[in-house]
């Protein structure tokens, strides 16, 4: 078993429609969680970065942990074409530099016009 | 700020061959990566550097080497390219502020052993 999995994809969507993001994960030191954003032929970005079970919203973006049920999301809301692209979770039982992120594989996501 | 920059942009590599992958980042992060991106696999890390001087191995370092011999460059080497090699490299910088760590990636290198 993978210790994060995350469904590949590819998921297309229209947009204006609200799009759901997720991960699950099996290993319980899992403290710090983050979603990074990936254009193609380009390097991760971090887009939204989250600590311990709970929501953060950022505009259009809402990422949901529930460590009891080793469960992340994304959401995406009134999704844009620009949104088009690979979506990774990550986790880290830290935030200390020196502490590995774990990566899921990642969603490749396509809004429609 | 330049942020992380990467060379080349694309290599294609003789199965035996060498070279190194050069990464430079320009915000004074102490800890840098590298990992590796097969379509499928997610990124695995391979090394990674807590500062200058310091380096530790990854999830997947066989095959490769580095070196932190400054703040800003942390090249990865690999010495018998393998067709198990072919992979898009990316280097990455963190910032450790006081309550989030953000890794900054570079825009990869591909490189393709033949």
């Amino acid at each position: 078993q993978k210790e994060v999995e995350q469904d590949p994809g590819p998921l297309s969507v229209p947009e204006g429609a609200i799009v759901s993001l997720n991960c699950t994960y099996s290993n319980s030191a899992f403290q710090y969680f983050m979603w990074y954003r990936q254009y193609s032929r380009k390097g991760p970005e971090l887009l939204m970065y989250t600590y311990s079970s709970g929501n953060k919203e950022d505009g259009r973006f809402t990422a949901q942990v529930d460590k009891s049920s080793k469960y992340i999301s994304l959401f995406i809301r009134d999704s844009q074409p620009s949104d088009s692209a690979t979506y990774l979770c990550a986790m880290s039982p830290s935030n200390f530099g020196n502490e590995k992120l774990t990566f899921g594989t990642g969603t490749r996501l396509t809004i429609i016009p | 700020n330049a942020g992380v920059t990467q060379t080349p942009k694309f290599r294609i590599l003789k199965i035996g061959q060498s070279m190194t992958l050069q990464c430079t980042q320009d915000m004074n992060h102490n800890y840098m990566y590298w990992y590796r991106q097969d379509p499928g696999m997610g990124l695995k890390l391979i090394y990674y550097s807590v500062g200058a001087g310091i380096t530790d191995k990854g999830e997947v370092p066989n095959g490769y080497n580095v070196s932190r011999s400054t703040t800003e460059d942390f090249p990865l080497r690999l010495e018998l390219a393998a067709p198990s090699q072919t992979s898009v490299y990316f280097c990455a910088s963190s910032s450790l502020t006081s309550d989030q760590e953000t890794q900054y990636f570079g825009p990869g290198t591909r490189l393709l052993v033949l």
